[in-house]
């Protein structure tokens, strides 16, 4: 049973670039969830969503970041118009659909914005 | 937004000794709580949780204990290895947020050979 993936591990973007981040769920997980960590810190909530649906996106930036979880295919964490302040690990956890239960986590993709 | 915090933001033992760390939690409603230890460069990893409706869950070399009344958590390794050092985040499940939790800012934990 393959956990959590993401892809790239390692991405690169020059500044006003569009840098794309895909996450695929374990197998039967439905509820998907997005998180920024910048070095030394805490994970930082960032978006909820299920498939098709955002749940709740509190956590991200108004502009230029936007997520998917499409009903086919891996959710998608957009962000338009790199900044370095951008730069940071990305990681994605998932879920069952009952609430209570752990999020299981990905390797994460290191973004750095030149 | 909800804030879990940690006592200690770094943690050096010998190996072979206990350790413990600690975290504060914000909701007084939060039903559901996990410890996740991170290596470096790595995702985190779920270790241990525990439910609102225990005080103390033991897993393997891992305990979590749960004080409710002054909305602490704590997580205690015994005999500590050097495979332990890592960051550890406490994470809340506050209600009605679905499966969504808030992190700390973790622990760095160092084991000294």
């Amino acid at each position: 049973n393959a956990g959590v993936m993401q892809n790239p591990r390692h991405l690169v973007r020059r500044r006003g670039q569009e840098a794309r981040l895909r996450c695929s769920p374990m197998k039967g997980h439905s509820h998907v969830y997005w998180y920024r960590q910048l070095p030394e810190e805490g994970l930082k909530f960032m978006v909820y969503l299920q498939k098709e649906n955002i749940i709740d996106e509190s956590g991200m930036p108004k502009e230029r970041f936007s997520a998917e979880f499409p009903k086919e295919g891996p959710s998608i964490l957009r962000i338009q118009q790199v900044v370095r302040g951008d730069s940071a690990a990305y990681f994605c956890a998932s879920s069952p659909q009952t609430v209570g239960y752990e999020q299981y986590f990905g390797p994460g993709t290191r973004l750095t914005v030149t | 937004g909800e804030s879990v915090g940690l006592h200690l933001p770094t943690l050096s033992v010998q190996e072979g000794d206990n350790s413990i760390i600690n975290c504060a939690y914000s909701n007084s409603a939060s039903d559901y709580f996990i410890w996740y230890k991170q290596e470096s460069g790595k995702g985190p990893q779920f270790i241990i949780d525990i439910r609102s409706n225990m005080d103390k869950r033991q897993g393997q070399r891992v305990t979590v204990l749960l004080n409710k009344t002054v909305k602490h958590l704590s997580l205690q390794i015994a005999a500590t290895q050097p495979g332990d050092s890592a960051v550890y985040f406490c994470a809340e499940n506050p209600p009605n947020t679905g499966n969504q939790f808030y992190f700390g800012t973790g622990t760095s934990l160092t084991v000294i050979p």
